[in-house]
């Protein structure tokens, strides 16, 4: 149980073009999703924390207008990165959360496998 | 946002125990501790999540002293598949539970 995948695993563009990255809860149903990024030989930093039916929330330093992130249902959450740069090459990880506030197991995230993204 | 601190390496062979502690001096009364475990390119694994004193599973265990001030992963006759970079994280409740890695430990299993 609670796995979470991403589509696609990998994808190289062309600088100014838009990628979409989905990220999916398979066996549950997450009502928070959280997108990180990863650069080589760095740890995770968390973007934004994704409710569904709302907006989401960025942290500090990232921009919302670039990095738009949608989620319309329990299992689905999408990051776009709009407009890409080389120097938005990097590696996405999305996690949900699987558990009810209150519950001992809110605090439990499941990561996807990551998406390698690669701006030429 | 409780800080946590580890060691950023540590080097073993296989069939030994390794222990990997974490300092988490800030830690808040509601607050959990988790272990994820992290391959080259690949999403962070759970392993393990605590609130005190000892928990084990079939991969792992997590001891937490009273003052809950650290914690130790315990991954016992440990393989090459083993080698990995694992995170010590303590669930921010006044921050909704959002995690906030550090650096991690590289533990590299030799044969």
């Amino acid at each position: 149980g609670a796995v979470v995948s991403q589509h696609p695993s990998w994808v190289i563009c062309k600088s100014g073009t838009s990628v979409k990255i989905e990220c999916r809860s398979l066996d549950f149903q997450a009502t928070t999703m959280f997108w990180y990024r990863q650069f080589p030989k760095q740890s995770l930093m968390l973007m934004a924390t994704s409710n569904e039916g709302s907006k989401a929330t960025y942290e500090q330093g990232v921009e919302k207008d670039k990095f738009l992130i949608n989620h319309a249902s329990l299992t689905l959450s999408t990051l776009t990165v709009t407009s890409a740069h080389p120097e938005d090459s990097s590696f996405y990880i999305c996690s949900a959360r699987t558990g009810l506030a209150g519950a001992s197991s809110y605090n439990e995230q499941f990561f996807g496998p990551g998406t390698r993204l690669t701006v030429l | 946002l409780a800080k946590t601190t580890q060691p950023i390496s540590m080097d073993s062979y296989e069939g030994q125990e390794v222990n990997i502690t974490c300092s988490h001096n800030n830690i808040a009364t509601n607050d959990y501790i988790t272990w994820y475990q992290q391959f080259p390119s690949q999403g962070p694994r759970f392993i393990i999540q605590g609130y005190k004193t000892k928990v084990t599973n079939e991969v792992a265990s997590l001891f937490i002293p009273a003052d809950r001030k650290s914690s130790t992963l315990s991954l016992p006759r440990v393989s090459l598949s083993d080698t990995a970079v694992y995170y010590c994280l303590v669930g921010d409740r006044a921050n909704d539970y959002k995690l906030s890695f550090g650096a991690g430990t590289t533990v590299t299993v030799r044969a």
